[in-house]
């Protein structure tokens, strides 16, 4: 079985500060790791994945994630939050040879200017 | 760019209905998923085309059937629409796992609301 636990519903942020969504994974074998974006009334957009090699990620819009192998977490960061990154974010994983995600329930964030 | 086209984005249906909710891709995808979003419970995955004519069913496939003809669209059918199933529908499309990328790939959705 593949799950992902996204512990806050909401995370509230002021503009400029540092932004991290937190998401941890339960999956057999080698994970694959994504993030998803969800703005109002609109589709899910691809952040960034870890597939292998080096744990740091990079991704759409200043986005990097860091996988933690021993801690089972992909949490999302962003340096400096922009009131444009208030949005719903998705963490999703599954398994090699699985083509199958498993959805996190989704963070709001909210950047206040 | 991957381009995943849905029919509707809006819809509004009565009780027992027969409802058509159509996908099209144009990235030649193997893999075409429907999904229904609500607050609270994230994505569900309703059902999974792995290729045409294929199909298997995910977490909440009750109440719903799909049909896939040709390898770019994926349709979604309500047999008789109920009122919980008023949700956003959300459709996607991929490679097969293993063939890079095989990053899901999703529709702007389609709010339905049945009344």
């Amino acid at each position: 079985a593949q799950s992902v636990a996204q512990p806050e519903d909401q995370v509230n942020v002021a503009e400029g500060n540092p932004l991290t969504v937190k998401c941890t994974y339960s999956v057999s074998g080698n994970p694959y790791l994504f993030w998803y974006v969800q703005y109002p009334n609109r589709g899910l957009q691809f952040l960034l994945k870890y597939i292998t090699g080096d744990n740091l990620v990079k991704g759409s819009y200043g986005f990097e994630a860091e996988f933690n192998k021993s801690q089972t977490s992909f949490h999302l960061k962003k340096p400096s939050a922009l009131v444009s990154d208030s949005a719903l974010y998705f963490c999703a994983v599954r398994s090699y040879g699985n083509n199958r995600l498993a959805f996190g329930k989704g963070n709001q964030v909210v950047v206040i200017p | 760019d991957v381009k995943v086209t849905q029919s509707s984005r809006y819809l509004v249906k009565r009780t027992g209905e027969k409802v058509f909710l159509e996908c099209v891709q144009d990235m030649d995808h193997e893999n075409m998923f429907w999904y229904r979003q609500d607050p609270g419970l994230g994505l569900r995955l309703i059902y999974f085309s792995y290729d045409v004519k294929m199909k298997e069913k995910g977490d909440i496939p009750e109440g719903y059937s799909v049909s896939r003809e040709k390898k770019e669209r994926f349709s979604l059918i309500l047999e008789s629409a109920s009122t919980n199933q008023t949700s956003m529908y959300l459709c996607a499309s991929s490679r097969r796992s293993g063939q890079a990328p095989d990053t899901q790939y999703f529709g702007p959705g389609t709010r339905l609301t049945v009344l």
